[in-house]
């Protein structure tokens, strides 16, 4: 089982609808999580940490489930800009995994 | 505005040459890594440091080297490139470790290796 799994997609929606990508871990004693987003043919950038309580950064909602292992994004009201790959980042101690990242098409 | 510059975009070699990929970043940042990401396999990590002359290997450091020499800079090396080589390497710094981990990425060296 890989450390760190998500749906490749990819994931095509209309503006303004509300898409969700959930990313699972194999490592129960995973600490931090986090979501990146990369634009084609750029380089990743932090979009949000994950909390246990949950959090919210405008459109996007990030969930953590430890006792099922996995993390969720929420994206509402869709915009062409949010088209990207988005990548799920779990950190254990010292090591930071990446996971293989979900695609996402907003169509006009 | 934070930066981290790779010194190629593109780069092409051949089988058997010695390939150097250099790094730098002015955030002064301690840790810095050298990943590959390769379609359906994310970023794999190659090596890290997390200071001057230390190095740490990551999970693929076969085939590859590292040097860093200057806090800023961070060099990958491939001895004698292989085909299998090819892809796309991008290079981070970070803060040390905490909870609050966000590592800056360079553009990224895409990599072919004929």
């Amino acid at each position: 089982r890989k450390e760190v799994e998500q749906d490749p997609g990819p994931f095509n929606v209309p503006e303004g609808a509300t898409v969700a990508f959930n990313c699972t871990y194999s490592n129960s004693a995973s600490q931090s999580f986090f979501w990146y987003r990369q634009d084609c043919r750029k380089e990743p950038k932090l979009l949000m940490s994950v909390y246990s309580s949950g959090n919210e950064d405008g459109r996007f909602t990030a969930q953590l489930n430890r006792a099922s292992q996995y993390i969720s994004l929420l994206i509402r009201d869709s915009k062409l800009s949010d088209s990207a790959t988005y990548l799920c980042v779990v950190k254990e101690y010292d090591k930071v995994i990446f996971g293989p990242g979900t695609s996402l098409s907003v169509i006009p | 505005d934070v930066k981290v510059t790779q010194s190629s975009r593109y780069l092409v070699k051949r089988t058997g040459e010695k390939v150097f990929l250099e790094c730098v970043q002015d955030m002064d940042h301690e840790n810095m890594f050298w990943y590959r990401q390769d379609p359906g396999l994310g970023l794999r990590l190659i090596y890290f440091s997390y200071d001057v002359k230390m190095k740490e290997k990551g999970d693929i450091p076969e085939g590859y080297s590292v040097s860093r020499e200057k806090k800023e800079r961070f060099s990958l090396i491939l001895e004698s490139a292989s085909t299998n080589q090819t892809s796309m390497y991008l290079c981070a710094s970070s803060f040390p470790d905490s909870d609050y981990n966000e590592q800056f990425f360079g553009p990224g060296t895409r990599l072919t290796v004929l």
